[in-house]
């Protein structure tokens, strides 16, 4: 299995620009987690989904961020516009049910936002 | 709101010596999770805590849950230097909640 995937690995933008992070869950796995990890704030959840339906995006910082989950297999987090705050990396994991189950993280995409 | 808290923060020891990280948690749960992360890498599962009383090991890591404390550790033997790493502990309640981690550095 090739685990969680997530691209792009780095990503560089500058304030006021539209940032998409993507993800792949692993292959049967029902929930789906986006995470983000500072130095400041330590590990964040974002936002969970459960068979393709949010169920708490309470983490969600504020309305530019967005998440979608159109089908089992792909996922994205949307930052728009950037603001240098939002630099950090964001993990995706999965799982095979919601709440009780080991979660599996992705490698993370670490974003600077200039 | 869940809280959970790890002590010590940062940690530096020896190679050989023991010691124990601790983890506490504010709510009722009977499900504690340890992972592991190695600089600029994610997050690795160590290992899975069902219940009260539940110990489980992996080579020098020995991990123990105690619910009715709301109170688990995890056990340094004889530490060496690929351990060091940040461990965190999480705990399930509606959803995952992690600690801030435990920074350990395992000096020669």
């Amino acid at each position: 299995d090739a685990g969680v995937i997530q691209s792009p690995r780095h990503e560089v933008t500058e304030m006021g620009q539209e940032v998409t992070l993507r993800c792949k869950p692993i292959s049967g796995h029902n929930s789906l987690f986006w995470y983000r990890q500072t130095m400041m704030r330590g590990l964040e959840l974002l936002i969970y989904f459960n068979n393709n339906v949010p169920i708490d995006d309470s983490g969600m910082p504020e309305d530019r961020f967005s998440a979608k989950m159109p089908n089992a297999s792909f996922s994205t987090l949307k930052i728009q516009p950037s603001e240098p705050r939002d630099s950090a990396v964001y993990f995706c994991a999965s799982s095979p049910r919601i709440s009780t189950d080991t979660q599996y993280f992705g490698p993370g995409t670490r974003l600077t936002v200039l | 709101e869940l809280k959970v808290e790890q002590n010590p923060l940062f940690l530096s020891m020896q190679e050989g010596k023991n010691y124990t990280i601790y983890c506490n948690y504010s709510t009722t749960s009977d499900r504690l999770y340890w992972y592991r992360q190695d600089p600029g890498k994610s997050l690795e599962s160590l290992f899975v805590l069902l219940s009260n009383g539940a110990v489980k090991q992996e080579g020098r890591l020995m991990a123990s849950l105690d619910t009715k404390a709301r109170l688990s550790t995890l056990h340094i033997t004889a530490a060496v230097h690929d351990l060091s790493a940040t461990y965190f502990c999480a705990v399930i309640y509606y959803q995952l909640t992690f600690g801030k981690g435990t920074k350990l550095s395992v000096i020669p």
